[in-house]
């Protein structure tokens, strides 16, 4: 069964620094691009962050541009979100998600999502 | 950026009844549109991928068409379990952006 857990949500201050990890099993995690996306409560879904399969190329939502950072690590599986001078307007579940097709780029639809961890940033 | 509009952004329907949503980019995007619906607690889940096809083990009664900027998907004879939101994205170029929802309700 093709799998994403993510990991690594909490509570931060404004102006803090948070990591999420996202561990992929069930396909080959490599062949494939991949996303974080978050919705605010009571909002909706919006894109993070993208990268290319084998990490040589990303993209960022203006909104988190110069604050967020996504990478992987394709001998670990797992896809990385790592959060540095957050809001109180980051606060939302974040999700990540598989490319529904196997090559380079992020994309496209997204067809396999993790249950989502939950950031909370406030003081 | 290129954004998603999609309308309307809250819709009543009743079991059996036929639905449209209605989605416009602001610039072209050939059939870089997909479609997704999510229910509060779990994962979105993607039904239509490049605008018209039906993603593995999602019911016939999804369809979507559209081409350029107008995409529309449709339901065909409601569910119960098809009340949930729906939301289009694009999947043309960076950043990747959403529609921003259409609340299905009963």
């Amino acid at each position: 069964e093709r799998q994403l857990v993510e990991s690594g949500g909490g509570v931060v201050r404004p102006g803090g620094s948070l990591r999420l990890s996202c561990a992929a099993s069930g396909f080959t995690f490599e062949d494939y691009g991949m996303s974080w996306v978050r919705q605010v409560s009571g909002k909706g879904l919006e894109w993070v962050a993208g990268i290319k399969w084998n990490g040589d190329n990303t993209g960022y939502a203006d909104s988190v541009k110069g604050r967020f950072t996504i990478s992987r690590d394709n001998v670990k599986n797992s896809l990385y979100l790592q959060m540095n001078s957050l809001r109180a307007e980051d606060t939302a579940l974040y999700y990540c998600a598989k490319a529904r097709s196997s090559g380079p780029d992020y994309l496209f639809g997204m067809d396999v999502w993790g249950q989502g961890t939950t950031v909370t940033v406030s003081s | 950026d290129i954004q998603m509009t999609q309308s309307p952004s809250s819709l009543s329907a009743s079991v059996g009844d036929r639905v449209t949503i209605t989605c416009r980019a602001s610039q072209r995007i050939a059939r870089n549109l997909n479609w997704y619906q999510h229910k509060p607690g779990k994962a979105p889940k993607l039904l239509i991928y490049a605008a018209t096809s039906l993603q593995s083990g999602v019911p016939s009664r999804f369809s979507g068409s559209g081409f350029a900027t107008d995409f529309t998907l449709t339901l065909s004879g409601l569910q119960p379990e098809d009340f949930a939101t729906y939301y289009c994205q694009q999947s043309y170029s960076s950043p990747i952006t959403f529609g921003q929802g259409t609340r299905l309700e009963i």
